[in-house]
């Protein structure tokens, strides 16, 4: 399995305000994800990040709303940007083992209140 | 699209079985996996189904029929610490690759 990290592990923002979220792993991969969590819910997948072309957004989401990174196998950032409360939300990036299973291994997460 | 069912809240007591229901619609199907999350916590992977069957895996088991898009986790001798909520997720293969969550089941363990 994977081993994976999140910055920041939570913050608080004001509206207007944009805020980047790094999610780094201890091996290199092909793939990453990004989902939101919203409180009470379960997860949404934001966009798919491949090293080397452009992310893939899910219906409701948007590169302006939620720029992505991906500079190499290892690393990615998620930007929320221009935020409002409606954005208070954990986001989790996740990333996909290597077994036949497909499994998907998460960061412990980025809680963001916004305010 | 995609259509994943599953119960909003569980109760069960210690010791006791509890089976979760999952129910999904959804094209490019390539498996269903279960997890379990914790408050507070990422999701931690539980079990993958690909196949119809059962798949046992200690206390926990996860059946799949995907001739009725039905899936369900069983688990027994329920513990206290299996208080958490369990995610059901189908793996689309549409030509492009995705993990869609259903609704998540709030399971809650009393003594």
């Amino acid at each position: 399995s994977a081993v994976i990290s999140q910055k920041p592990s939570r913050d608080i923002c004001q509206r207007g305000t944009s805020l980047t979220i790094q999610c780094q792993v201890d091996s290199q991969v092909t793939m990453m994800f990004w989902y939101r969590q919203q409180p009470g819910q379960s997860l949404t997948l934001i966009a798919t990040a491949n090293q080397g072309s452009e992310a893939t957004y899910e219906s409701g989401f948007v590169i302006d709303k939620f720029p992505i990174s991906r500079p190499n196998l290892t690393f990615s950032t998620l930007t929320v940007s221009n935020m409002s409360p409606e954005d208070s939300s954990i986001y989790l990036c996740s990333v996909e083992g290597a077994g036949v299973g497909y499994e998907q291994y998460f960061g412990p997460g980025t809680r963001l209140t916004v305010t | 699209g995609q259509n994943i069912d599953q119960p909003t809240e569980m109760t069960a007591t210690e010791g006791a079985i509890v089976q979760i229901n999952c129910t999904y619609q959804t094209s490019g199907f390539n498996g269903l996996f279960w997890y379990q999350q914790h408050a507070g916590e990422a999701p931690t992977f539980l079990s993958y189904n690909v196949l119809d069957g059962l798949e046992e895996k200690g206390r926990f088991s996860s059946f799949l029929s995907r001739s009725k898009g039905y899936s369900y986790l069983l688990l027994k001798e329920l513990q206290m610490k299996d208080s958490a909520s369990y995610l059901c997720a189908v793996y689309e293969d549409t030509g492009f690759q995705k993990l869609v969550f259903g609704t998540g089941t709030r399971l809650l363990v009393s003594p």
